[in-house]
């Protein structure tokens, strides 16, 4: 069964720092990895798609990139903003179910 | 752990008729369940937030009238795609807020939905 799991759990950076956060899934037959933005009582917001075909995808401030052969993905924040704080989920798509990953809670210190 | 249920798995059904997907918090109460589709190889897209004993809200895009939400007790919600046509065909995922206050989202298994 696929397992997803997210590291850190939390963390907390003072503004304009770069950040990365890490994601790691233990079955590399996948469809596809997304991450997302979560806010407070609000449904998920979908940040980057990567095809598992693919190695990065790039949206703005947001670099992801995809190593499936490791089972890993890390999403890149450039130049953070206190605007970013949120919780970001990655899942990973096997064409028949979604798995999530337990979460990185981040907030930017202004 | 908190566990999302959805029925059905998958559904088949002609164009034109109607078809229902539950979804079932388990083991705790959801005053807040989300909607979200996702079309072949394109990102999971939020549809609509259903609160209990209220109107469900809509994303921009969204046609209400078309994907009716019921939210009638804190552990179910539905979903009606009315009058099904094939580009409504996707996968229908549900998710469901715990009323503990951290906000955390319990994602069901998904509903493959297939129009012909």
């Amino acid at each position: 069964k696929q397992e997803v799991t997210q590291i850190p759990a939390a963390l907390s950076v003072p503004e304009g720092e770069n950040l990365v956060l890490n994601c790691s899934f233990t079955d590399s037959a996948i469809y596809n990895l997304q991450w997302f933005r979560q806010d407070p009582g609000k449904g998920l917001t979908s940040l980057l798609l990567i095809q598992s075909s693919q190695r990065e995808q790039t949206s703005g401030r947001l670099n992801a990139s995809l190593d499936k052969s490791s089972g890993r993905s890390t999403l890149y924040i450039a130049a953070s903003q206190p605007g970013d704080s949120a919780t970001y989920l990655c899942a990973v798509d096997t064409g028949n179910q979604f798995y999530f990953g337990t979460g990185t809670s981040l907030t930017v210190i202004p | 752990g908190a566990v999302v249920s959805q029925h059905p798995s998958w559904v088949i059904c002609k164009s034109g008729t109607s078809v229902k997907i539950e979804c079932r918090s388990l083991d705790f109460q959801a005053t807040t369940m989300f909607w979200y589709r996702q079309f072949p190889k394109q990102s999971l897209m939020l549809m609509a937030t259903s609160n209990e004993g209220s109107k469900a809200t809509y994303e921009q895009g969204v046609e209400k009238d078309k994907f009716l939400i019921n939210h009638a007790s804190l552990t179910l919600s539905t979903l009606t795609v009315t009058s099904a046509h094939p580009e409504d065909s996707s996968f229908y995922i549900c998710s469901a807020e715990g009323t503990s206050g951290s906000y955390e989202q319990y994602f069901g298994p998904g509903t493959r939905l297939t129009v012909t």
